[in-house]
């Protein structure tokens, strides 16, 4: 089955820092790639997807590139804020299917 | 506004007490699922519909039952809560084109506690 693998947190980072957060998938076919984020006491919001291979999808100064040889999609920001710390969960919906296979969530806390 | 609406935020309650967490979308979407969240587990389906009368199990259905009247609306119900369904829940919405599901929309979650 489908499934995603992404690195255990927390992360914790310093302002102006650079993040990266590792996504590993396995999925048959081609399936379209995304990274949600959950502020504290919120639901998740789409951060950035691609939808094919090598397609990057960036958003609010984070970027992920879809990898299909290393089955791949790591979330970078080259330069984090305190108002970036939230949980970042990594999910994948398989080609003409339905649902969204979520990752386990990082949670990544960027200190003043 | 485009939003997914769930009601109530926090509940707490007893075991075997019936109840309801009602999930309400304004854009007109076909597809709507529950989640749980759970600690290291990230979000679980626990069902789905992919339009009105058409609904299915996910992967923890045990416990939970739905209802898919009208395309708007789309309730979880627990009929018996037990405490290990204490969690996060999350209604979300979303378009169903090409053959398949696009960017979901998350409501801002239910937190129930069963005692």
């Amino acid at each position: 089955g489908n499934s995603v693998t992404q690195m255990e947190g927390p992360v914790t980072l310093s302002e102006e820092a650079f993040l990266t957060i590792n996504c590993t998938y396995t999925a048959t076919g081609y399936p379209s790639l995304f990274w949600y984020v959950q502020y504290p006491g919120e639901g998740l919001q789409l951060l950035l997807k691609a939808t094919k291979a090598d397609d990057k999808g960036s958003n609010k100064g984070f970027e992920a590139t879809y990898r299909k040889e290393t089955t791949s999609f790591h979330l970078e920001k080259g330069s984090v804020q305190v108002s970036d710390s939230a949980v970042y969960f990594c999910a994948l919906i398989k080609a003409a299917g339905n649902k969204l296979t979520f990752g386990g969530g990082t949670r990544v806390l960027v200190k003043p | 506004e485009a939003q997914v609406t769930q009601n109530p935020r926090y509940l707490i309650t007893v075991t075997g007490k019936k109840l309801t967490v009602t999930c309400s979308q304004n854009m007109n979407h076909e597809y709507m699922s529950w989640y749980r969240q759970d600690p290291g587990l990230g979000l679980r389906q626990i069902y789905y519909s992919m339009n009105v009368e058409v609904t299915d199990k996910g992967d923890v259905p045990e416990g939970y039952k739905v209802s898919r009247k009208e395309k708007r609306n789309f309730p979880l119900i627990l009929e018996s809560p037990s405490p290990n369904q204490t969690s996060l829940y999350f209604c979300a919405s979303s378009l169903w084109a090409g053959g398949r599901n696009t960017e979901a929309f998350f409501g801002q979650g239910t937190r129930l506690t069963v005692v």
